[in-house]
C-alpha cells in the first residue's frame, strides 16, 4: 500500500539555527498539505500546494517559515531560526485531487524539539 | 468560519465496554465530515467519512458514525472496545467553498482491562 513519507522522523536543534523537513506524497497525488499539530490540539493547516502552486498559505509564518515544492512531487518545509514555540509535530499528507471530498492521507510526522 | 469542537478531551472505557465520542461542527454550508485516529507518535488514519446519502456512515476496525444535520453531530461510536483501540481521535470538517480540513482538538480514547 502506497504512503506519504516524511524525514527525519525526529529532529532536535537548538533555538535560532535552521531546520528543514522533507516529505514525498504518495505517486500521482497532485496536493499536497503541511501541517502544524502541537501537543494536546489537532493538526493545523500551513501550507496546501496543488502540483508545483501554493494555494494557500495564509498560516504560515513566512518571516520564518518556507516551503517548496518545485517539481510537484516531493516537498520541503523550512523554518529558520527556529524558535522555542516551533516545538511540535509536523505532518506532511496529500490527496489525488484536493477536492474537500477527497481523503487526505498522513504520513508518519516529524517531531521537532527546539531547546 | 468551519470550527469543530469535541466536547471530551479523555474518555476512559473498559475492554469490551460500547464507547461513543461525540463531535459537533459549524459551518454555513453543505459540509463533508471526517473520524480520524492518531496511534502514539504517528501520522493520521481515516476512520470514515460522510459526504452525502445515508447518515449512518461504518469505517474500519468496527467504527460507525452519524450524521445529524438538525444537531449538527458528527458521533463515532463502537459497540464494543479493544485495548488496541487506545488512540487519540480527530473530528474533521471541510465544505464545499473551503476545500482543506478543519480539526478539533481530539478525544484521547483510553481502554483498561
Amino acid at each position: 500500500e502506497a504512503e506519504v513519507a516524511q524525514s527525519p522522523r525526529y529532529k532536535i536543534t537548538e533555538k535560532s539555527q535552521a531546520v528543514a523537513f522533507w516529505c514525498d506524497p504518495i505517486s500521482g497525488h497532485a496536493t499536497l498539505y503541511w501541517y502544524r499539530q502541537i501537543l494536546g490540539q489537532g493538526p493545523e493547516l500551513l501550507v496546501q500546494f496543488q502540483d508545483e502552486s501554493v494555494v494557500d498559505d495564509s498560516q504560515l509564518p513566512k518571516d520564518r517559515f518556507s516551503a517548496e515544492r518545485l517539481k510537484g512531487v516531493d516537498s520541503t518545509l523550512k523554518i529558520q531560526p527556529a524558535e522555542l514555540g516551533d516545538s511540535a509535530m509536523y505532518l506532511c499528507a496529500s490527496s489525488f485531487s484536493g477536492r474537500a471530498t477527497d481523503t487526505q492521507y498522513f504520513g508518519p510526522g516529524t517531531r521537532l524539539t527546539v531547546l | 468560519a468551519q470550527s469543530v469542537t469535541q466536547l471530551d478531551s479523555q474518555v476512559p472505557v473498559f475492554e469490551e465496554a460500547p464507547v461513543e465520542l461525540r463531535c459537533n461542527y459549524s459551518s454555513s454550508v453543505s459540509v463533508y465530515l471526517f473520524w480520524y485516529v492518531q496511534y502514539p507518535n504517528q501520522g493520521l488514519q481515516l476512520l470514515l467519512k460522510y459526504l452525502s446519502g445515508s447518515t449512518l456512515v461504518k469505517g474500519i476496525n468496527g467504527f460507525e458514525a452519524e450524521f445529524n444535520k438538525s444537531q449538527t453531530s458528527f458521533h463515532l461510536r463502537k459497540p464494543s472496545v479493544h485495548i488496541s483501540d487506545t488512540a487519540e481521535y480527530f473530528c474533521a470538517v471541510s465544505d464545499q467553498r473551503y476545500s482543506t480540513l478543519t480539526f478539533g482538538k481530539g478525544t484521547m480514547l483510553l481502554v483498561s482491562p
